[in-house]
């Protein structure tokens, strides 16, 4: 069965500490991404990767950085967490371009104080 | 610029009716539909897609509806449970992209 696991999925940290949050899919995909979800804003890309070491900034990058050293690894760094940061966060993969079928993680619910 | 637009953001239902939840779309280079379900506390999974060669796709109770002249889809949840309780995404990709371009997401309630 396909997997996409996240490392956590409740998280808490305070203002100005620095979070990672971790992706790891099974399925050799060369995409992974990262997509916050805040309720009536729907699905927002972060950054996305389709090859190791290279990254894309998507449409809310600023905040974040990203990492991929390795295929099966994506990484996402918040550098120094503030509280409008707080959201759920959800990792995901695909193959190819066009018509890709998505696979999501279970998603890490982050919370800011 | 909200390039798939969903609606309705929320909608109950109750059990045994139907549930319809609308896309609209701008962008013509845009050749592959697919729709999203997410459960509480699960990341959202492929529900059903259609391409633009076909009008119509029926996946037992779930049916996508898909007019290209009008750059609209639909997705009807026929005979709605409990069970279909759940965030419903349409999405839109083009044939050379990476990234779907997602709508805002529908929130479905069937009452029992």
């Amino acid at each position: 069965d396909v997997k996409v696991t996240q490392s956590s999925r409740y998280l808490v940290k305070r203002t100005g500490e620095k979070v990672f949050l971790e992706c790891v899919q099974d399925m050799d995909h060369e995409n992974m991404f990262w997509y916050r979800q805040d309720p009536g804003l729907g699905l927002r890309l972060i950054y996305f990767s389709y090859d190791v070491k290279m990254k894309e900034k998507g449409d809310i990058p600023e905040g974040y950085s990203v990492s991929r050293e390795k295929k099966e690894r994506f990484s996402l760094i918040l550098e120094s967490a503030s509280t409008n940061q707080t959201s759920m966060y959800l990792c995901a993969s695909s193959w190819g371009t066009g018509q890709a079928l998505m696979y999501f993680g279970p998603g890490t619910r982050l919370t800011v104080t | 610029q909200q390039q798939v637009k969903q609606s309705p953001q929320s909608l109950i239902v109750q059990k045994g009716g139907i549930s319809i939840i609308n896309c609209a779309y701008e962008n013509t280079a845009f050749d592959y539909f697919p729709w999203y379900q997410q459960f509480p506390g699960k990341g959202p999974a492929l529900l059903i897609a259609i391409r633009p060669d076909v009008s119509e796709k029926k996946e037992g109770r779930f049916t996508i509806s898909f007019n290209k002249s009008a750059k609209q889809f639909s997705l009807h949840i026929m005979d709605s449970q409990p069970g279909d309780s759940a965030t419903y995404f349409c999405a839109a990709q083009s044939g050379g992209s990476y990234i779907p371009t997602f709508g805002r997401g529908t929130s479905l309630i069937v009452h029992p």
